[in-house]
């Protein structure tokens, strides 16, 4: 079975700065789709980043980019700039070939400092 | 924003009554799913279907029951409902990325 790990419960960063979150991940599997997903306080699950296993280049999106490490299985999330707006609860997922669901980390809470 | 919709988006209710969470999408995906997350905790798969009339059970037990009569709709039922049932149940629908409705808080007393 998959897994993945968020080893961070909670990060704070000043406004305007650049943050990054760590997502690690175990599978055998050898096609896979890596995500990120930000979900507000009582607001919707949405996504922000994805990454489709066998591409080699890193998936950006504006402020939003991930360092993907396939051999470390590794999926971390980079956030420039940061805005107040990017406070949330972060969750990295993983897919497998047969996406049967996505399989969850734990989520690290970010919080933006003023 | 994803065409995805759950109702109601909160419900308290008492133990022993049935109760059926409404979730529709107009996206046309044939996968959909059913995700239970207790606060500040990762989501658990509970039910998915690949379309009509598919159902299945996730990775975590769940004493709830689907069905996909429509494409559009996947609802899930609770028979008799218990504290334990309290949680929030987020549905989503696609195919490798997922989009997420707004969720559906149940707490039952």
């Amino acid at each position: 079975a998959q897994t993945v790990t968020q080893s961070q419960p909670e990060m704070s960063v000043q406004e305007a700065e650049t943050v990054t979150l760590s997502c690690t991940y175990d599978t055998s599997e050898s096609d896979y789709y890596l995500f990120w997903y930000k979900q507000p306080p009582s607001r919707q699950m949405i996504l922000v980043i994805r990454q489709e296993a066998y591409k080699q280049q890193n998936a950006t999106e504006n402020r939003f980019s991930v360092n993907f490490q396939k051999a470390a299985k590794s999926f971390s999330l980079k956030i420039s700039d940061s805005q107040l707006g990017d406070a949330a609860m972060y969750f990295c997922a993983y897919s497998g070939g047969g996406a049967d669901g996505l399989t969850f980390g734990k989520g690290t809470h970010l919080i933006i400092q003023p | 924003e994803a065409d995805i919709y759950q109702t109601p988006r909160y419900l308290v209710i008492g133990t022993g009554k049935k109760i059926t969470l409404e979730c529709s999408q107009t996206m046309g995906h044939d996968k959909m799913y059913w995700y239970q997350q207790d606060p500040g905790m990762e989501l658990h798969l509970i039910h998915y279907s690949y379309g009509v009339n598919s159902t299945e059970k996730g990775d975590l037990s769940s004493e709830s029951t689907v069905s996909r009569i429509r494409t559009e709709h996947f609802p899930l039922t609770l028979e008799s409902a218990r504290p334990s049932h309290t949680s929030q149940y987020l549905c989503a629908s696609g195919t490798g990325e997922q989009y997420f409705g707004p969720g559906t808080r149940l707490t039952v007393t």
